[in-house]
């Protein structure tokens, strides 16, 4: 099992819907989550972290964790084609090599299209 | 720009051939990473560095090594380049070990033939 798994997509919405991004993890122990963004051939983005159960959002996008479910994901509302992007889930590690590292999943691939 | 340099952007690498990668950042971050980028496989940690004179291991260390002499630069090398060290790499740092808003590089497209 992956240690960070998503959905690689890819996920193809109409201009103005809601992207839905979902990622699970498998170290229970993770107690911080983000969510990046690339453009393609560009550097990954921070755009949103989470640490407690439940929402939290900035602006049009929304971050949801469910701790005992080991599931976050990004919604996108009134996406718009500059959405269009791969969206990185990275999870803290508690143990192993990397602890205390982001560990990233695959990334899905979002096209918005008009 | 403050910000986080790589060089080269992309290389041809002969299989057997040694190279480092640079990496240098100028925001005076004490942490600072080296991800690999492959197709399906997203970023994962080579080897980090929290701070000027140490180094730790990631989760895919083998075949490349890291310094870092001071707080700007954290080269990587690799001593003998294979075909599977084919990626991009990318350089993160960070304003300390437990920040988790990385900074990234423009990254390096290596391709080992």
């Amino acid at each position: 099992q992956k240690e960070v798994e998503q959905n690689s997509g890819p996920l193809s919405v109409p201009e103005g819907a809601i992207a839905s991004l979902n990622c699970t993890y498998s170290d229970r122990g993770s107690q911080s989550f983000f969510w990046y963004r690339q453009y393609s051939g560009k550097s990954p983005e921070l755009i949103m972290s989470i640490y407690s159960n439940g929402d939290k959002e900035d602006g049009r996008f929304t971050a949801q964790l469910n701790k005992a479910s080991q599931y976050v994901s990004l919604l996108i509302r009134d996406s718009q084609p500059s959405d269009s992007a791969t969206y990185l889930c990275a999870v803290v590690r508690t143990g192993g090599t990397s602890y205390g590292k982001l560990t990233f999943g695959q990334g899905t691939i979002l096209t918005v299209h008009p | 720009t403050a910000g986080i340099t790589q060089a080269p952007t992309s290389q041809i690498l002969a299989a057997g051939r040694s190279m480092t990668l640079r990496c240098t950042q100028d925001m005076r971050h004490n942490a600072m990473y080296w991800y690999r980028q492959d197709l399906g496989l997203g970023l994962r940690l080579i080897h980090y560095s929290n701070t000027a004179g140490t180094t730790g291991k990631g989760e895919v260390p083998d075949g490349y090594s890291v310094s870092r002499a001071n707080t700007d630069d954290f080269p990587l090398t690799l001593a003998s380049a294979v075909p599977s060290q084919t990626s991009v790499y990318f350089c993160a740092s960070s304003e300390d070990f437990s920040s988790y808003g990385y900074t990234f590089g423009s990254g390096t497209r290596l391709t080992v033939v």
